[in-house]
């Protein structure tokens, strides 16, 4: 079955400590991304990848590092700079084909990170 | 930059019609998007709408007036099930590449 891979389902880090997350896809989609959800609250963007090798800051980008060295491939470390890392995190993935088409987004199951 | 903004909870009884509002200001605008997620699960797509007028996909419906930068999601016959939180998010443009940016959520709560 084709979709989008989180792991682990929960993580905790200690005080000092970087943490990675991954994200991996089997749908052929060029475009990754990577969103943070805090309670009651929408989701914002914190990297986002068009192509193998390239990724983009999104709104929240400082505290975190991404790697796109596969097109199925998309893990998000959570540095120690990151003071407030407590959140679930989301990592999707879409087609990205024309400026204009409709290309939604396909969501991973999540990653809820603690510290410790 | 991008705003949307959407009530926070919303709550009927199964078999009733809820209507959930979503405003919105960006530059660039090129449609707007919901997603449904259910309580530690994935968000999920439900519809987009590009242009004016009523998009209906069973007993869900979104609407659209991009002259007055509004949106709905319209959820008939709601079954328990239909409990979730629902995100309108806009596709607007940035730097060339379109990227979502969702509302905050409303939670709707269906009661027996």
């Amino acid at each position: 079955d084709g979709g989008i891979t989180q792991s682990p389902k929960y993580l905790f880090r200690k005080e000092g400590q970087n943490v990675t997350l991954s994200c991996e896809q089997n749908l052929n989609h060029d475009a990754m991304y990577w969103y943070r959800q805090d309670p009651g609250q929408g989701l914002r963007l914190i990297y986002y990848s068009q192509i193998v090798n390239d990724f983009q800051k999104g709104d929240i980008a400082e505290g975190y590092s991404v790697s796109r060295e596969k097109k199925e491939s998309f893990p998000l470390t959570v540095t120690s700079a990151q003071k407030n890392p407590t959140a679930f995190y989301l990592c999707a993935s879409s087609f990205e084909r024309t400026p204009y088409a409709n290309e939604k987004l396909f969501f991973g199951s999540g990653t809820q990170l603690s510290v410790l | 930059g991008q705003s949307l903004e959407q009530p926070s909870e919303v709550t009927a009884v199964e078999g009733a019609i809820v209507q959930i509002n979503c405003t919105y200001q960006t530059s660039g605008f090129y449609g707007l998007s919901w997603y449904q997620q259910h309580d530690g699960g994935a968000p999920t797509f439900l519809s987009y709408n590009a242009l004016d007028g009523l998009e209906e996909t069973g007993r869900f419906s979104s609407f659209l007036s991009r002259s007055d930068s509004y949106g709905y999601l319209l959820l008939q016959e709601l079954q328990m099930k239909d409990s979730a939180s629902y995100f309108c998010a806009v596709r607007a443009q940035n730097t060339g590449f379109q990227k979502l940016v969702f509302g905050t959520g409303t939670r709707l709560l269906v009661s027996p």
